[in-house]
């Protein structure tokens, strides 16, 4: 299995500003992959992550709100741009595993004031 | 797009079976998953299933897959206080990249 850190776990705050949140996995992966899960709710796809190219995102996720880096095949960051009250969530990454598991990190718990 | 559903809220009596339910719209989905989450915790995977399988068995999981009817269940078998949490399936798209799409999740709670 992988294991996968990110960074920071939480965090609180104000609105206007961005947040970057760290993803380290333990071993090289082609494919990483952002998550969101707002409150109550189930995680939705942001985008996917692939080194040396760039981010593909989902519908309704554009580059300008959420830029994303992916400079090896163990690290990426997703910063959170200008951000509201409605970007209050938890932010996850993920990878996929040698045999089709896909491994997801603890979360960055982000409020928004 | 891919539609994944599941009920919102299981309640079992610690000892007995849960059995918690997944419908999918894609049939072409490669994986399926199960993953666990406690309050404010991240996602733990629990077991998936190859869609060639019919059924998976892993200690107290046992996942059934009915590729007809486009179901995924999880059985817990023996429940604990210690397996209240909340479960989402997760079917992997057989397209692009490959991406998860999340059902709802489904609230379990094991009371004594």
């Amino acid at each position: 299995s992988a294991v996968i850190s990110q960074k920071p776990s939480r965090d609180i705050c104000q609105r206007g500003t961005s947040l970057t949140i760290q993803c380290q996995v333990d071993s090289q992966v082609t494919m990483m992959f952002w998550y969101r899960q707002q409150p109550g709710q189930s995680l939705t796809l942001i985008a996917t992550a692939n080194q040396g190219s760039e981010a593909t995102y989902e519908s309704g996720f554009v580059i300008d709100k959420f830029p994303i880096s992916r400079p090896n095949l163990t690290f990426s960051t997703l910063t959170v741009s200008n951000m509201s009250p409605e970007d209050s969530s938890i932010y996850l990454c993920s990878v996929v595993g040698t045999t089709g598991e896909l491994f997801f990190g603890e979360g960055s718990r982000l409020t928004v004031l | 797009g891919e539609d994944v559903e599941q009920s919102l809220f299981l309640s079992v009596r610690e000892g007995d079976s849960s059995v918690i339910n997944c419908t999918y719209t894609d049939s072409s989905s490669t994986y399926l998953y199960w993953y666990k989450q406690e309050p404010g915790a991240g996602l733990q995977l629990l077991t998936y299933i190859f869609s060639n399988m019919d059924m998976k068995q892993d200690q107290r999981l046992t996942v059934l897959l009915n590729k007809k009817d486009k179901h995924l269940s999880l059985r817990i078998a023996d429940t604990q206080t210690g397996d209240s949490a909340i479960y989402f399936c997760a079917v992997r798209m057989n397209t692009g990249f490959q991406k998860l799409v999340f059902g709802t999740g489904t609230r379990l709670l094991v009371s004594p």
